[in-house]
């Protein structure tokens, strides 16, 4: 069965660096691309990039280059997202999913990490 | 920026048909793409490249899309679709690759 773990819910102060990981299971990890999506309290999805990690290539939002860097572990099949230096604004819930090519839908979708920042 | 448009909110009795629109402007060149949130739960695909639907989705579900404008269709609403969908899409003129719409609430009476 293929699964999307994410690690656990985080409370940070402004400033804190951070890193949040997705675990790909069931499936072979570098084969298929993972996005990342925002979901900011009460708001919409926001597409944050995507990673193939089978060639190591990323593609950010415009709107978030500089902010976070997504990053790949091929070795034990695991997905990063990561802030130098957080926000209150970063506060939301994070979702990696998983798509069969750059166009297609994304299939499969983690649990969500929730990261709360505070002022 | 490029944006997708949607309704905020529908709201319907159950056995009705709902109807959700997305409208963007690269619609008629890329495909659409719809996803259910229920409340406190991660997303779902449930309709993809405009009409297609993903193993284990109902076929009350359906999708189709005409000129800059993308529709999901349920049809015989029933209490357990009550959530929010979103659609998304390319978006081919910007340097951003996937946008999504605002998404919106469908609500079951």
């Amino acid at each position: 069965e293929v699964q999307l773990v994410q690690s656990g819910a985080e409370a940070k102060k402004a400033g804190e660096s951070l890193r949040i990981s997705c675990r790909g299971v069931g499936y072979k990890f570098s084969n298929y691309w993972i996005a990342w999506v925002r979901q900011k309290p009460g708001k919409g999805l926001e597409w944050m990039g995507i990673m193939y990690p089978g060639a190591s290539d990323i593609r950010y939002n415009p709107s978030l280059q500089g902010q976070v860097t997504m990053s790949v572990d091929n070795s034990n099949s695991v997905a990063h997202l990561q802030w130098s230096s957080l926000k209150a604004s970063d506060s939301a819930v994070y979702y990696c999913a998983r798509q069969s090519d750059f166009y297609s839908g994304m299939n499969d979708w983690g649990q969500g990490t929730q990261v709360t920042v505070s002022s | 920026s490029y944006e997708l448009t949607q309704p905020p909110s529908v709201s319907l009795s159950p056995g009705q048909t709902a109807r959700i629109t997305c409208s963007g402007d690269t619609l008629p060149s890329q495909f659409t793409y719809w996803y259910q949130q229920k409340a406190g739960q991660a997303p779902i695909l449930i309709i993809y490249k405009d009409t297609k639907r993903p193993s284990g989705i109902p076929e009350r579900f359906s999708g189709s899309s005409s000129g800059t404008t993308a529709t999901l269709t349920i049809s015989g609403v029933q209490a357990e679709d009550e959530a929010d969908y979103y659609c998304q899409s390319a978006d081919t003129r910007g340097n951003n690759p996937w946008v999504f719409g605002g998404g919106t609430k469908l609500t079951v009476l």
